[in-house]
């Protein structure tokens, strides 16, 4: 059973324009999110997180929105660069009923950016 | 630079071969990952380990094993590989377990 879904395997914006990855989770355990960001033959980086006692959080051109009510959780990245292209997980920690010592990933959204 | 060290970064093994990937990281972190990705599968969490001498299963344990004799190194093996673990490998690390990963660049290993 999927416990973190990222339901649009590709997504492709214009340069400029915004782009907005979604993820939904299933667990109301968990309480805290976290987006990674992942080029190709690299390893995955951190990119941005967000608290369950928060619905917002904004790092630059990146903003995170968090509705527990929906169990959904949304990536803004305002505006969108050529380099922003890469495939992006959601990951969630909590009590997944697996331990609280590990996070859980989605299947990652692949973005494009199109100059 | 500080991070997380994974060798070898390439390896094509025959079936039935056995082989160790190491993972080797600098920031004293307690708790180490090894997941691997497949496409469309996303990230998969093979074994873990909360600290030095302790390893646990993940959601696709089987066919691996691990250790973590040191606490700065986290080893998976292959006894006996099968063309299904063909796979690109992960390495991962984190002072406190659910927050802040460090991610090594990777193991692309191919069974033929």
């Amino acid at each position: 059973d999927q416990q973190v879904k990222q339901n649009s395997p590709s997504l492709s914006v214009q340069e400029g324009r915004i782009s907005i990855l979604n993820c939904d989770y299933t667990n109301s355990m968990f309480d805290y999110f976290l987006w990674y960001k992942k080029y190709p033959a690299e390893g995955p980086t951190f990119l941005i997180s967000i608290s369950s006692i928060k619905d917002k959080n904004e790092d630059g051109r990146f903003t995170v929105f968090l509705n527990k009510s929906a169990k959904h959780l949304s990536l803004h990245i305002v505006p969108s660069q050529p380099g922003d292209s890469a495939v992006y997980f959601c990951a969630a920690s909590g009590n997944s009923g697996a331990g609280s010592y590990q996070l859980t990933f989605g299947k990652g959204t692949k973005l494009s950016v199109i100059p | 630079n500080a991070g997380v060290t994974q060798t070898p970064k390439f390896r094509v093994l025959k079936t039935g071969q056995s082989m160790t990937l190491l993972c080797a990281q600098d920031m004293n972190h307690e708790y180490m990952y090894w997941y691997r990705q497949d496409p469309g599968m996303g990230l998969r969490l093979i074994h873990y380990s909360v600290g030095e001498g302790t390893t646990a299963k993940g959601e696709v344990p089987d066919g691996y094993n691990v250790s973590r004799l040191k606490k700065q190194n986290f080893l998976l093996g292959l006894e006996s590989a099968a063309p299904s673990q063909t796979s690109v490998y992960f390495c991962a690390s984190s002072q406190d377990g659910n927050y802040g990963y460090t991610f090594g660049s990777g193991t692309r290993l191919t069974v033929v």
